[in-house]
């Protein structure tokens, strides 16, 4: 097994609601990786996690919060989102002695 | 710090064309590079790696070899198809432990 899943795929939020993002890999990658993408641009890293520990916060803002449960799962938590958090959030993981990342096929997030 | 930077796109090739995307790149050490390329509606999938310098990746009929000397890993085909149309994006993982992308480049290719 060599994927990373994410659900959902496509989700449309209100800004008052709260919802979840999940990501599961199977490879025993201990490295796991939440990345914001917007339309023509580049994967922008938001948290990482190293051993179910969260090592990187990029700055991002409190109501996007990460949460590893354990070693296969990676959740975002989103919270009061605006309609300028719209984007595909992708999720990747890696073993931590490798540089090589294998992304998720991402969520398509929509603020309304 | 840690920087990527690929050559400005969009670029349209007929089927069976040459293809070169051009990457340069500035860090500190020896890190590793990548290519990553993204399908419409789709997530990365990394397309080829290097580790270190003078290894040549491919994959796909895909490859590029990491320079050193000139800091450079561009991406060359020999016959593009139209299933290759695609965001191509050169990536590093240096010192900084995390990926620095290079702002992609959209392929198109004609039939």
């Amino acid at each position: 097994d060599t994927e990373v899943t994410q659900t959902p795929k496509h989700l449309v939020m209100g800004m008052t609601n709260k919802k979840s993002l999940k990501c599961e890999q199977h490879m025993g990658h201990r490295a796991m990786y939440w990345y914001k993408q917007k339309a023509k641009k580049p994967p922008e890293l938001m948290f990482v996690y190293s051993y179910e520990k969260l090592s990187i916060n990029e700055s991002v803002p409190s109501r996007f919060s990460p949460e590893c449960p354990n070693s296969s799962l990676l959740n975002l938590h989103l919270h009061a989102l605006q309609p300028e958090d719209s984007a595909l959030y992708l999720c990747a993981s890696s073993h931590p002695l490798s540089t090589e990342a294998f992304f998720g096929q991402g969520t398509r997030l929509t603020v309304v | 710090g840690d920087s990527v930077t690929q050559m400005e796109g969009p670029v349209t090739l007929s089927e069976e064309a040459f293809l070169t995307i051009n990457c340069t790149y500035t860090a500190t050490g020896y890190p590793s590079l990548f290519w990553y390329v993204q399908y419409p509606g789709e997530g990365l999938q990394l397309l080829l790696k290097a580790t270190k310098a003078d290894d040549k990746g491919s994959n796909k009929g895909f490859e590029a070899t990491y320079r050193k000397e000139t800091t450079s890993f561009h991406l060359e085909k020999g016959s593009v198809q139209v299933s290759d149309s695609a965001v191509y994006f050169c990536a590093l993982f240096g010192a900084s432990s995390r990926l620095t992308f290079g702002e992609g480049t959209q392929l198109t290719v004609n039939p």
